[in-house]
């Protein structure tokens, strides 16, 4: 696609629910990132996948929270169990994987924990 | 002490103004420094990209890099109304690692 797509752009959900959001990376894009933006903390790193190669897990917060790439394309980040300080914009990022910085982001999703 | 600081703002400014933005950081290691602007409800979109210490120059933007401070600037001449957004900077060790980012300054240019 022409950019980094999300889905849902926002989602309202009850503590303790479970809930999957979906990032599609700008085709040919080998590195896929998750960022969380919480008011006035700014972007956290939360997880890097690299091709092929076994993803940085280290920015998750918690065990609550995983994150796979299907085919090196299409990535879902889940959060278990949700709580309220989980609410926070999700943002997926990609770039091409030629040692050149900065990236491409998607719009976010908007999660509320309520 | 964070890895990156930046002063959150908010910096109201009157159309015109030359605008100065500023990080610090605390990683010597850092080497890949940028600048993203972000728009309400939207994702952050690179705007200056520059590599270890030096300036560069894109239109009314010019961002500056000062390692032996573990200093960025971005400054933004003759401001306009559509440069109101949150401006964030962000540094990495190498290339394709991931970024690290300031809370961002929150800009507003006043017609």
């Amino acid at each position: 696609g022409a950019g980094v797509s999300q889905s849902p752009s926002n989602k309202v959900t009850e503590k303790g629910k479970d809930v999957e959001l979906r990032c599609d990376p700008i085709s040919g894009h080998t590195a896929l990132y998750w960022y969380r933006q919480s008011l006035g903390q700014g972007l956290e790193f939360l997880i890097y996948f690299q091709g092929n190669s076994a993803p940085d897990k280290s920015g998750l917060p918690s065990d609550r929270f995983s994150a796979e790439r299907t085919g090196g394309s299409v990535s879902t980040l889940t959060i278990q169990r949700t709580q309220q300080e989980d609410s926070a914009v999700y943002l997926c990022a990609s770039s091409e994987d030629r040692g050149r910085p900065g990236y491409t982001f998607g719009s976010g999703t908007r999660l509320t924990v309520v | 002490q964070k890895e990156v600081e930046q002063d959150p703002g908010p910096l109201s400014v009157p159309e015109g103004a030359i605008v100065s933005l500023n990080c610090t950081y605390s990683n010597s290691a850092f080497q890949y420094f940028m600048w993203y602007r972000q728009y309400s409800r939207k994702g952050p979109e690179l705007l200056m990209y520059t590599y270890s210490s030096g300036n560069k120059e894109d239109g009314r933007f010019t961002a500056q890099v000062d390692k032996s401070s573990k200093y960025i600037s971005l400054f933004i001449r003759d401001s306009q109304p559509s440069d109101s957004a949150t401006y964030l900077c962000a540094m990495s060790e190498a290339g394709n690692t991931p970024l690290v980012f300031g809370k961002g300054t929150r800009l507003s240019v006043i017609a």
